[in-house]
């Protein structure tokens, strides 16, 4: 299996929601990633993940919280988000965080908050 | 500083060659990518090369990086209409928390 997948690959929610994104790799990746991507912009860091923990976090408030149960899985929940952080929310994953961050992207999840 | 500069349109006869440029301002990156985003989709890892290389071919696609004068272009041979799409240049400083810094994005446009 060589590839990143996310579900849901659409997601409507109102600013009271709570949901949460899934992502999966079974490449023995160590290094997971959640990016932001608003249209016609380039992707935007939001966590990096190293052997489970959480390594980075790029000062993205608090409405939301990764969690990563084991080295395959990666989750993003969701709460209280404002119409603003609509966009495409994308997972990545790699050998390591180090060595030739050589990422490999999901289709990613289409955010719409009303 | 980090900072990625890519031009962001190029418009192409099919057939023809693609020439995307992209210059970058830290010298000690480690490697350099390329991606392709189509409509609605994620990004797709076509490329990379390492700092200590000069070129890279695979298949219809060349990498030329110029260190000096820190600038990388993707060649894309006999272009095709699927090859339309938004390409990013990315550069990764490396270390143990490293991560890709993207330019903006080139939208490539093949013509029939």
């Amino acid at each position: 299996d060589t590839e990143v997948t996310q579900t849901p690959k659409h997601l409507v929610m109102g600013m009271t929601n709570k949901k949460s994104l899934k992502c999966e790799q079974h490449m023995g990746h160590r290094a997971m990633y959640w990016y932001k991507q608003k249209a016609k912009k380039p992707p935007e860091l939001m966590f990096v993940y190293s052997y489970e923990k959480l390594s980075i976090n790029e000062s993205v408030p608090s409405r939301f919280s990764p969690e990563c149960p084991n080295s395959s899985l990666l989750n993003l929940h969701l709460h209280a988000l404002q119409p603003e952080d609509s966009a495409l929310y994308l997972c990545a994953s790699s050998p390591t965080s180090g060595g030739a961050g050589e990422q490999f992207f999901g289709p990613g999840t289409r955010l719409t908050v009303l | 500083g980090e900072d990625v500069e890519q031009s962001l349109f190029l418009s192409v006869r099919e057939g023809d060659s693609s020439v995307i440029n992209c210059t970058y301002t830290d010298s000690s990156s480690t490697y350099l990518y390329w991606y392709k985003q189509e409509p609605g989709a994620g990004l797709q890892l076509l490329t990379y090369i390492f700092s200590n290389m000069d070129m890279k071919q695979d298949q219809r696609l060349t990498v030329l990086l110029n260190k000096k004068d820190k600038h990388l272009s993707l060649r894309i041979a006999d272009t095709q209409t699927g090859d339309s799409a938004i390409y990013f240049c990315a550069e990764y400083h490396g270390g143990s928390q490293g991560n890709l810094i993207f330019g903006k994005g080139t939208k490539l446009s093949v013509k029939p």
